[in-house]
């Protein structure tokens, strides 16, 4: 059982490149998450999805895309890259209990670096 | 806007003490408040977690204590081992169909020396 699973786990970018961060989980988790980790920023949610072809927007959706086409995976772009957007990113998914949260499952993050 | 405030930002603890990390919401409308483990170069995973209809929950070590009326939450770890050694996180979210999503507080770098 992989769980959460992202690619790639480190890339460097030059300003203005763009590129997709993809997320896979293999739980059927109805949910799913995207956040960045800053030093002393803790972390903060991009954009999430409550369930196949449905996205929102987080905290810092600002520079970001996503998409959810299938219920599995969660893709996370970058338009145009920015010196900003250098940050571990983390995707992660949990399931629906009625109103009750659960558990989310973080993969291992993506370092991404833009020079 | 921190909707959740972490204290302190590190600690250093020596092997057998109690850590103690604490935790302020803003949103009265939270109604899960679990904590995150982060061992470096891996992604969070979670620790423990209170709903605030109990004022506190132990599992182990390791102790939430909830004081609802505050607003605040902290993480008691006691007999502190250098295998503890790792950025905590707190996090709170909302129930119903608000879709799960964790804010989380800044984190705290514990060190638990031999």
């Amino acid at each position: 059982n992989a769980g959460v699973t992202q690619t790639p786990k480190f890339r460097v970018l030059k300003t203005g490149q763009s590129m997709t961060l993809l997320c896979a989980q293999d739980m059927n988790h109805e949910y799913m998450y995207w956040y960045r980790q800053d030093p002393g920023m803790g972390l903060r949610l991009i954009h999430y999805s409550v369930g196949e072809g449905t996205t929102a927007k987080g905290e810092v959706p600002d520079g970001y895309n996503v998409s959810r086409l299938k219920k599995q995976n969660f893709l996370l772009g970058l338009e145009s890259a920015a010196p900003s957007q250098t940050s571990v990113y983390f995707c992660a998914s949990s399931y629906s209990s009625g109103d009750l949260n659960t558990e989310a499952f973080f993969g291992q993050g993506t370092r991404l670096t833009v020079v | 806007q921190q909707q959740v405030k972490q204290s302190p930002q590190s600690l250093i603890v020596q092997k057998g003490g109690i850590s103690i990390i604490n935790c302020a919401y803003e949103n009265t409308a939270f109604d899960y408040f679990p904590w995150y483990q982060q061992f470096p170069g891996k992604g969070p995973a979670l620790l423990i977690a209170i709903r605030p209809d109990v004022s506190e929950k132990k599992e182990g070590r390791f102790t939430i204590s909830f004081n609802k009326s505050a607003k605040q939450f902290s993480l008691h770890i006691m007999d502190s081992q250098p295998g503890d050694s790792a950025t905590y996180f707190c996090a709170a979210t909302i129930g119903g169909n608000q879709g799960g999503k964790l804010i989380f507080g800044q984190g705290t770098e514990l060190s638990v020396k031999p």
